[in-house]
């Protein structure tokens, strides 16, 4: 079954600090992909990664992947308010599934 | 315009109302998805095809149907609508498998 699990859910950050979102996933997929969600809005493609030990940065903004431990990480350095939106990372289903999963969000807001 | 088109974007129906709500696409791709998604709740697969003769039912298909016009085209149905039906629903597409999905702009439906 797919299952991915992302924390924290609710993220509030002053501007300027760093901090870490976590998530897990059930399958045995090569890749994960990372979206953003402004209020309102639809979801965005934020970073593609396809394969074991991928990193990619963009701005403030750093994903990797961990496919033996089934692990993403979004690194979020020195925060700024217009970081501020939903981000949820999908697990594409690899070769077995069919389906793609999302994990449940984190809604981050960053503050001055 | 848009790849991935939903229609209507906003609905507000009454409880018991048949409703459909569409997808379509220019983007070739030959599988497409309905989610819904509600607060905390992430986003949830309601159903998805693989072509126009292969429909599967993801993990909340109860109260839903859809039928798959086309290649481009992906309708769902909710055949008596109720009020905890109320959420926001996304369309997405990809291409095979453990592929990255692209989302339509969502319709925002209210169930009275």
């Amino acid at each position: 079954e797919l299952k991915v699990e992302q924390n924290p859910l609710f993220l509030s950050m002053q501007e300027g600090k760093n901090y870490t979102i976590y998530c897990n996933y059930s399958t045995t997929s090569d890749r994960l992909y990372w979206y953003r969600q402004d209020p309102g809005k639809s979801l965005e493609s934020l970073f593609v990664l396809l394969s074991n030990g991928a990193v990619k940065q963009e701005g403030r903004l750093m994903a990797s992947l961990d496919t033996k431990a089934r692990l993403s990480t979004l690194h979020i350095t020195a925060a700024v308010h217009d970081l501020s939106a939903t981000y949820f990372c999908a697990d594409p289903g690899g070769a077995r599934y069919n389906d793609m999963r999302f994990g449940a969000g984190t809604r981050l807001t960053v503050k001055p | 315009d848009a790849d991935v088109t939903q229609t209507p974007r906003n609905r507000i129906t009454k409880t018991g109302k048949r409703i459909m709500l569409e997808c379509s696409q220019t983007k070739g791709h030959d599988r497409m998805y309905w989610y819904r998604q509600d607060p905390g709740l992430g986003l949830r697969l309601i159903y998805y095809s693989f072509d126009v003769k292969d429909i599967n039912k993801g993990e909340i298909s109860d109260g839903y149907s859809v039928s798959r016009q086309a290649q481009a085209k992906f309708s769902l149905s909710l055949e008596s609508a109720i009020p905890n039906q109320t959420a926001l629903y996304f369309c997405a597409t990809r291409q095979g498998s453990n592929t990255e999905a692209f989302f339509g702009q969502g319709t925002r439906l209210t169930v009275v």
